[in-house]
């Protein structure tokens, strides 16, 4: 199985600050990689697809990135309702795997 | 709009069943996959099962922990898709969501979840 190791767990951060979290896969999944948002007590939400690509109406602060096997998802200016958790996911084979999750935090 | 609604988590004893039930609307069924993925509580995400569309012969996939305990299914007539849970165990006691995919395997409509807790 693929392993999707993700960093950190968790983050505090101040509005209109830059955050960045990361995926590292185990193996070489290509740009088969998405990202999650999940709010407290609601389901996931597709964030971005094939490693760089918006979901429909995700604002432009999030962008996704990629340097060989290592993943990027950053937001340009934090917004409060940016606070949740994100997960990645890697699309390139069965099990789909996700990451264990970055809880981001207010400051 | 799409719409995914699932159905028929409860408490259950150790060793017991339970049929999952998700229905969708809202876009053309057949042309997508469908997958369970789970969450227990205060934890993360973990994909459960998969089934394919027609066009690719209902092909079914499992995650380790549950294969040849839980069986997916599909009716296309209904736009609906199942979840046989079997030989429960406490560790699958979670959240089960029902997705949707097409050929790209990213998750981009999600039901609101129903929670199936296995206690004795």
């Amino acid at each position: 199985d693929i392993q999707m190791t993700q960093s950190p767990a968790s983050l505090s951060a101040s509005l209109e600050e830059i955050v960045t979290i990361t995926c590292q896969a185990s193996q070489n999944i290509g740009n088969w990689l998405a990202w999650y948002q999940q709010k407290p007590g609601k389901s996931p939400q597709l964030l971005i697809y094939g490693t760089t690509s918006l979901a429909d109406g995700v604002p432009s602060r999030f962008s996704g990135s990629r340097s060989g096997t290592q993943y990027s998802l950053k937001i340009s200016r934090l917004q409060v309702e940016d606070i949740g958790i994100y997960y990645c996911q890697q699309a390139s084979s069965t099990p789909y795997t996700f990451g264990a999750g970055t809880k981001l935090e207010l400051k | 709009e799409v719409q995914i609604l699932e159905t028929g988590g409860g408490l259950v004893k150790p060793g017991g069943s339970l049929r999952l039930s998700c229905a969708t609307s809202g876009f053309n069924f057949n042309d997508y996959f469908m997958h369970w993925v789970r969450q227990a509580p205060g934890n993360g995400l973990e994909w459960v099962a998969e089934v394919r569309n027609k066009n690719n012969n209902y092909a079914t996939y499992y995650a380790a922990s549950v294969k040849g305990r839980f069986t997916i299914s599909r009716d296309d007539s209904k736009s609906s898709v199942y979840l046989q849970v079997s030989s429960l165990r406490a560790e699958d006691t979670a959240i089960y969501y029902c997705t949707r995919s097409d050929w790209l395997y990213y998750f981009d409509y999600w039901g609101q979840g129903v929670m199936v807790t296995v206690s004795s």
